[in-house]
């Protein structure tokens, strides 16, 4: 049973535009929602993350909004550039069980086209 | 700094072989897991330790165990390996036991011939 998903699948943007990718979960008891990017061959990398008491959290170009009511939570980039293309995957986890193990979606492969 | 480094970096099997596989943390973090990603899909979690001791499980067979050491680092064992357990495996740091941010060493891709 996935506990996060993920749409959509693949995405195709322009240089310069926006990418959205959104993720939904279940697990009320899910207290923080990372942002991960990952190039071929190489491990994901995190890129920002948030917790459930704000509703948005921009670092740079990339922001995160988060719909507590709705489970629901994405990734916007924007002024989408070549080199963020890449594989991105949003996660979740329950941290105040004591464990801090990641829920993964199963990603977003974005291409930017020149 | 340095960051998380797995090793080896590609690794071939054959059905029914046992596999080690090794992962240095962050300097000063304490707690490392370990996720199976599958081509196409997102890491899943196997394991995690904290100050030597396991601190969950994922849904994985007794096949597979792993054990943290006194300087933090860890090894994942998979014993009677099936064609099913190629994948890349991935390792991951954090400060503490709870809490996040978790961070990703670049893997070791386990084949199964």
């Amino acid at each position: 049973q996935q506990q996060v998903k993920q749409s959509p699948q693949s995405l195709i943007v322009q240089k310069g535009g926006i990418s959205i990718i959104n993720c939904a979960y279940e697990n009320t008891a899910f207290d923080y929602f990372p942002w991960y990017q990952q190039f071929p061959g190489k491990g994901p990398a995190l890129l920002i993350a948030i917790r459930p008491d704000v509703s948005e959290k921009k670092e740079g170009r990339f922001t995160i909004s988060f719909n507590k009511s709705a489970k629901q939570f994405s990734l916007h980039i924007m002024d989408s550039q070549p080199g963020d293309s890449a594989t991105y995957f949003c996660a979740a986890s329950r941290d105040q069980t004591g464990a801090n193990n990641l829920f993964f979606g199963t990603g977003t492969r974005l291409t930017v086209i020149p | 700094d340095a960051g998380v480094t797995q090793s080896p970096t590609h690794l071939i099997k054959t059905r029914g072989q046992q596999v080690t596989l090794r992962c240095s943390p962050i300097s000063g973090h304490k707690s490392v897991s370990w996720y199976q990603q599958v081509l196409g899909q997102g890491p899943q979690f196997i394991f995690q330790y904290y100050e030597k001791e396991e601190r969950g499980r994922g849904n994985f067979p007794d096949r597979f165990s792993a054990r943290q050491f006194p300087n933090y680092s860890s090894e994942l064992n998979v014993n009677a390996l099936l064609l099913g357990d190629s994948a890349l495996y991935l390792c991951a740091s954090s400060p503490t036991g709870e809490g996040q941010p978790q961070h990703f060493g670049d893997g070791t891709r386990l084949s199964i011939l």
